[in-house]
């Protein structure tokens, strides 16, 4: 399986700033996706990270709350933005290998809006 | 889109003990997967398992796609067994993109 490596792990930011978490895989991979899991909830799937062309976001989700980047097939940004406590939860990152369809996740980013 | 919903939503065991985690799905599946979320909240996969029937170790997991479920058995439950147990569907199988359970969430009392 791929190593997903999700920068940073956790952090606390003030409301009405951004924070870009980053995701590195250290193969090749075909799909690459964010979710957002809130405080005791499960996962919601946020957008799939299309390489070289703008992120494919899922309903209640938008380009200008959350700024995606994938500028190739290993590398992936997600920005929160203008953010509120609203936002405070895990984000991780999911990869799909080149031909599987299992999904591994990175380690998660835990993000407090204080 | 597809429903996933797994029971019972909590469970608390004695260390020792066995138990079965179930997922119901609303629709086919090509990609049903497992996953144990640790108290730091990474995932861990357990299995890829579409369908029949795997082990590892003391998990397996079976999946029954005509009728839409899949079981989880956990045995000889320890305590750092203990988080939440995540189901995972996506229907397509075509790019593992995820709709998950709302998980259960198990305890192992030593």
């Amino acid at each position: 399986s791929a190593v997903i490596s999700q920068k940073p792990s956790r952090d606390i930011c003030q409301r009405g700033t951004s924070l870009t978490i980053q995701c590195q895989v250290d193969s090749q991979v075909t799909m690459m996706f964010w979710y957002r899991q809130q405080p005791g909830q499960s996962l919601t799937l946020i957008a799939t990270a299309n390489q070289g062309s703008e992120a494919t976001y899922e309903s209640g989700f938008v380009i200008d709350k959350f700024p995606i980047s994938r500028p190739n097939l290993t590398f992936s940004t997600l920005t929160v933005s203008n953010m509120s406590p609203e936002d405070s939860s895990i984000y991780l990152c999911s990869v799909a290998a080149r031909g599987k369809a299992e999904a591994f996740f990175g380690q998660g980013t835990r993000l407090t809006v204080v | 889109g597809i429903q996933v919903e797994q029971s019972p939503p909590d469970l608390i065991l004695q260390e020792g003990a066995n138990s079965t985690l179930r997922c119901n799905f609303s629709d086919s599946v090509n990609n049903l997967q497992w996953f144990h979320q640790n108290p730091w909240g990474q995932l861990i996969n357990l299995f890829y398992i579409p369908s029949g029937t795997k082990q590892n170790g003391r998990l397996s997991a079976t999946t029954v796609a005509t009728e839409r479920y899949s079981l989880l058995y956990i045995s000889s439950s320890q305590t750092t067994d203990s988080g939440v147990y995540f189901c995972a569907v996506d229907p397509t199988g075509a790019n593992s993109k995820l709709t998950f359970g709302k998980g259960i969430t198990l305890s192992v009392r030593p």
